[in-house]
């Protein structure tokens, strides 16, 4: 069975820093590409970051480059985003989801349960 | 970036009836080199995550029901819940995966009448 489970959320300021975590199970690491998906208070979805499984190649969304990074330990299984100077409008849950191939050509088969950042004084 | 429009924005269905959502992308996202549509469709109950139901436009993912179906192609989708059930009531979002960024659409809310 897919298991994915993020932790890592949590209230911080404006230009705090937060790192994600994401554990995966059920699946091999290795073979899918990884992405954050975020989802603001009352809001619609909003895909973050992608990292592939084959070369580790990364992308992400213009709101969040230059100031997030993702990243995958394959021996622990598990996938990053590490956020640095955060606004208010990065406030969102932030789901790890597994595609269900090895690059962003693919759709978000498994979802976690999603992690609550929110980023105020 | 690819814009996806969902219509309607909501929408309220008696149990037993049907409900439909369209979806349409603002270019094509029909793949030639395989004529595959990269159209996904997403549930989303309260307080939890969304639930993949149907991708390539029109297969659905293992176990879900077969009241719900997916169809379209090009820029124009449709997903239909034949027979609308209480378990039903959700958000529904479109998300298109045949580019960077992937976009999903602003949901659609279905209730029951």
């Amino acid at each position: 069975e897919v298991q994915l489970l993020e932790s890592g959320g949590g209230l911080v300021q404006p230009g705090g820093s937060l790192r994600l975590s994401c554990a995966a199970s059920g699946f091999t690491f290795t073979r899918y590409a990884m992405t954050w998906v975020r989802q603001a208070p009352g809001r619609g979805l909003e895909w973050v970051s992608t990292i592939s499984s084959s070369d580790g190649s990364t992308y992400y969304a213009d709101s969040v480059k230059g100031r997030f990074t993702i990243s995958r330990d394959i021996s622990k299984n598990t996938l990053y985003l590490q956020m640095n100077s955060l606004r208010a409008e990065d406030t969102a849950l932030y789901y790890c989801t597994k595609l269900s191939g090895g690059n962003y050509l693919y759709y978000f088969d498994y979802w976690g349960q999603g992690t609550l950042v929110t980023v105020s004084s | 970036d690819i814009v996806m429009t969902q219509s309607p924005d909501s929408l309220a269905v008696s149990l037993g009836e049907r409900a439909t959502i369209n979806c349409k992308t603002s270019q094509s996202v029909l793949y030639s080199a395989n004529n595959k549509n990269y159209l996904a469709w997403y549930q989303q109950k309260p307080r939890q995550p969304p639930k993949l139901l149907i991708y390539r436009a029109s297969t659905r993912e293992s176990g879900v029901p077969d009241r719900f179906s997916g169809s379209g192609s090009g820029t124009d989708f449709t997903l239909t819940i034949s027979s609308l059930q209480a378990e039903d009531v959700a958000v529904y979002y479109c998300q298109q995966y045949y580019g960077t960024p992937p976009t999903f659409g602003g949901g659609t809310k279905v209730e029951i009448k």
